[in-house]
């Protein structure tokens, strides 16, 4: 079954320093990968997608990640975050059955 | 162009008891998924809609239930509350099937259910 793995729980990050988290999945066939941002009382939102061609993906707000697919990984990265990037961040990953599945989420703290 | 709506914002309820939650998807979507959100757990899948039909299933019990009607808007029922089932309980919608470029999911912004 597919399954999606987020590492880090609660990130905790002073405004300009870099910013990367872990995602790692379990499916042996072709996925499409994603990263959900949800701000606090906003609703959940689309950060960016990887469905195929360059494995480095941007996405909005300087956002980017990379998809590995040797280490089954697509981590999240930013070089220099903002107060504004304090939010919850989820990794999804969807297969060719259309379930898409997220991780258990990433808490980032940024301190001004 | 109007968002996911779902309603209602928040629910208390009592063990014991059911409870239907409501999702009206982006005008033009076909598809709606429910998840529900909990502390430490994540987004966890319910199921998934597309076209009046569920295509795909999460690992919950059958007290977990839902449908899609023909306008698209989805219904989801929960039976025999138990306190594990508080969370927040989200709904989201696409054009076509999750998973298809172009078809990203819109969530609303959910229902908090509390069961004591």
């Amino acid at each position: 079954a597919q399954s999606v793995s987020q590492h880090n729980h609660h990130v905790i990050l002073s405004e300009a320093a870099s910013l990367e988290l872990g995602c790692n999945y379990s499916y042996g066939g072709t996925v499409n990968l994603f990263w959900y941002v949800q701000y606090p009382g906003q609703h959940l939102q689309l950060l960016l997608k990887y469905f195929s061609g360059d494995p480095l993906v941007k996405g909005i707000k300087g956002f980017e990640a990379e998809f590995i697919k040797s280490k089954f990984s697509f981590n999240l990265r930013k070089p220099s975050v903002q107060w504004s990037d304090t939010a919850e961040y989820f990794c999804a990953v969807t297969s060719v059955t259309g379930k898409l599945i997220f991780g258990q989420g990433t808490t980032l703290q940024v301190k001004p | 162009k109007a968002g996911v709506t779902q309603t209602p914002r928040y629910l208390i309820k009592t063990r014991g008891q059911q409870v239907t939650l409501s999702c009206s998807p982006i005008s033009g979507h076909r598809s709606v998924s429910w998840y529900q959100q909990t502390p430490g757990q994540g987004l966890q899948f319910l199921f998934e809609y597309f076209s009046e039909t569920q295509r795909n299933k999460g690992n919950f019990p059958g007290r977990f239930s839902g449908r899609q009607f023909s306008n698209s808007r989805s219904e989801m029922n929960v039976s025999t509350l138990e306190l594990g089932d508080s969370a927040l309980y989200l709904c989201a919608s696409s054009l076509d099937p999750p998973g298809q470029d172009n078809s990203p999911l819109h969530f609303g912004n959910g229902t908090r259910l509390t069961v004591t």
